[in-house]
C-alpha cells in the first residue's frame, strides 16, 4: 500500500536555488494538500487542490507554486529558496473524511 | 477560518482514561471537527471525526458539545505509544481546507 509518497525526503539548497517536491497518491482522491511545519509548531497550510486543474491558496503561499495536471501527482515548487523556508513540508490526500499524509520532506536552506 | 484553542501540553498516567479539549467558538454549521495525532518525526494520522453526536471508534472517543463550540477527544485507557500531539481541527465544509492549529503535547507516564 503505497499511499501518499513524498520525494526527496532530505534536501540542501542553497539561497536562491529553486526545487521541485514531488507528491504522489496511489488512492485516486480529489483533493490534495501540502503543509509545511516549522520546528516545535503546527502545521500550515500552503496550498491545496480539490481535483485536477483546480488549486488554491492555503494560509502561507508566499514563496510557493503547484500545479495539478493529474489527480496522483501534485508537486511543490521553491522559486528562490530563502532560509526562511527551512520546514519539513508534508503532502496529504483526503478521501472518505480522512486525511492521509505522507512521510515529510526535511529541507534546510543555507 | 474557523480556528481552534487547545492547551499547550497536558500529562495522564498510563492506563487512565484521557480528556484532551478543544475550543472551537467560531464553527460554522458546515464544519466537520477532526482530531489527528503525530508521534515525533511522522506525518500526522487520524484518529477521530464527527459533526455533531458523539463518535467512537477502535482508537477513541469524540464528545462534541450541544451547542459545537467546544468538543473532547477522549482516549479510554492511555498507553505509552499515545504519547504524541493531538490536533483539534475544523474542515471547512465548503472548501474541504484543514487548518492546523498549534495542538496539545500529550504526555504519558508510566
Amino acid at each position: 500500500n503505497a499511499g501518499v509518497t513524498q520525494t526527496p525526503k532530505f534536501r540542501i539548497l542553497k539561497i536562491g536555488q529553486s526545487m521541485t517536491l514531488q507528491c504522489t497518491q496511489d488512492m485516486n482522491h480529489n483533493y490534495m494538500y501540502w503543509y509545511r511545519q516549522d520546528p516545535g509548531m503546527g502545521l500550515k497550510l500552503i496550498y491545496y487542490s480539490v481535483g485536477a486543474g483546480i488549486t488554491d491558496k492555503g494560509e502561507v503561499p508566499n514563496g510557493y507554486n503547484v500545479s495539478r495536471s493529474t489527480t496522483e501527482d501534485f508537486p511543490l515548487r521553491l522559486e528562490l529558496a530563502a532560509p526562511s523556508q527551512t520546514s519539513v513540508y508534508f503532502c496529504a490526500s483526503e478521501g472518505l473524511d480522512t486525511i492521509y499524509f505522507g512521510e515529510g520532506s526535511w529541507l534546510t536552506v543555507v | 477560518d474557523a480556528k481552534t484553542t487547545q492547551p499547550n501540553s497536558m500529562e495522564s498516567n498510563e492506563e487512565e482514561p484521557v480528556h484532551l479539549p478543544c475550543n472551537h467558538s467560531t464553527i460554522s454549521g458546515t464544519d466537520y471537527i477532526h482530531w489527528y495525532r503525530q508521534l515525533p518525526s511522522q506525518g500526522p494520522e487520524y484518529v477521530i471525526h464527527g459533526l455533531t453526536s458523539n463518535v467512537n471508534n477502535r482508537m477513541a472517543s469524540l464528545a462534541i458539545a450541544e451547542d459545537r463550540k467546544s468538543s473532547t477527544l477522549i482516549l479510554h485507557r492511555a498507553t505509552l505509544r499515545d504519547a504524541a500531539v493531538y490536533y483539534c481541527i475544523l474542515r471547512d465544509g465548503g472548501t474541504y481546507k484543514y487548518i492546523f492549529g498549534t495542538g496539545t503535547r500529550l504526555k504519558v507516564l508510566a
